[in-house]
């Protein structure tokens, strides 16, 4: 069954300030691993999906890395800014079994970004 | 553009007051998920539908149950709430299972409230 954990359980930070978000899971056989953002009382929102053949995926300001080999990824956010404060979930899928595809949540990253 | 629809966003119901939630997909996937995410906790799957093909998690409650009448729509049915299914319930859909770049797209999820 995999488990993911994210440290830290909080962060914050002044304006400006570059941050890495670390997301840790268990079963390596993994065929993807998405990052998501939530705000307060709101859905999540997609923020990257790195397949299991790449070792990084960038979007903006976002840029998300993958090593199966050591059950790790890390989401690295440049230059923050206030709209940034969210919570910050990673995802990773159950890659057999019957719980095949079931994706696991870490119990996300709650980001502060204050002016 | 709203891919992944949500009614109502917030819902009020009372204890053992069945409630039904539903979800709109304009994406056209094959999968539709159920979520539940209690406050300060990782979303949990309650089940996922692939195409017509359901799936329970073990875990899941006997009291939540689902219909998925076509590709477009899926309901969540709590057929006696209690005060510990207050939560946010989250729909999801991807195009498909265990393939890499097939990334989770979410609604802006329903806030239930048990009175």
């Amino acid at each position: 069954k995999q488990e993911v954990t994210q440290i830290p359980a909080a962060l914050s930070v002044p304006e400006g300030e570059n941050l890495v978000l670390n997301c840790s899971f268990t079963d390596s056989a993994i065929y993807n691993l998405q990052w998501f953002r939530q705000d307060p009382g709101k859905g999540l929102t997609s923020l990257l999906l790195i397949q299991s053949s790449q070792r990084e995926q960038t979007s903006g300001r976002l840029n998300a890395s993958l090593d199966k080999s050591s059950g790790r990824s890390t989401l690295y956010i440049a230059a923050s800014q206030p709209g940034d404060s969210a919570t910050y979930l990673c995802a990773a899928p159950n890659a057999g079994g019957t719980s095949y595809g079931k994706l696991t949540f870490g119990q996300g990253t709650i980001l502060t970004v204050h002016p | 553009d709203a891919m992944v629809i949500q009614n109502p966003r917030y819902q009020v119901t009372q204890f053992g007051k069945p409630v039904t939630l539903s979800c709109s997909q304009t994406l056209n996937h094959n999968v539709m998920y159920w979520y539940q995410q209690k406050s300060s906790q990782a979303p949990k799957l309650l089940f996922h539908y692939y195409d017509k093909d359901f799936n329970n998690e073990a875990d899941t409650p006997d009291n939540f149950q689902s219909r998925r009448p076509n590709t477009s729509f899926c309901f969540l049915d709590i057929r006696s709430p209690g005060l510990g299914d207050a939560a946010m319930y989250l729909c999801a859909t991807s195009r498909v299972v265990g393939v890499g770049n097939s990334p989770l797209h979410f609604g802006n999820g329903t806030r239930l409230t048990v009175t």
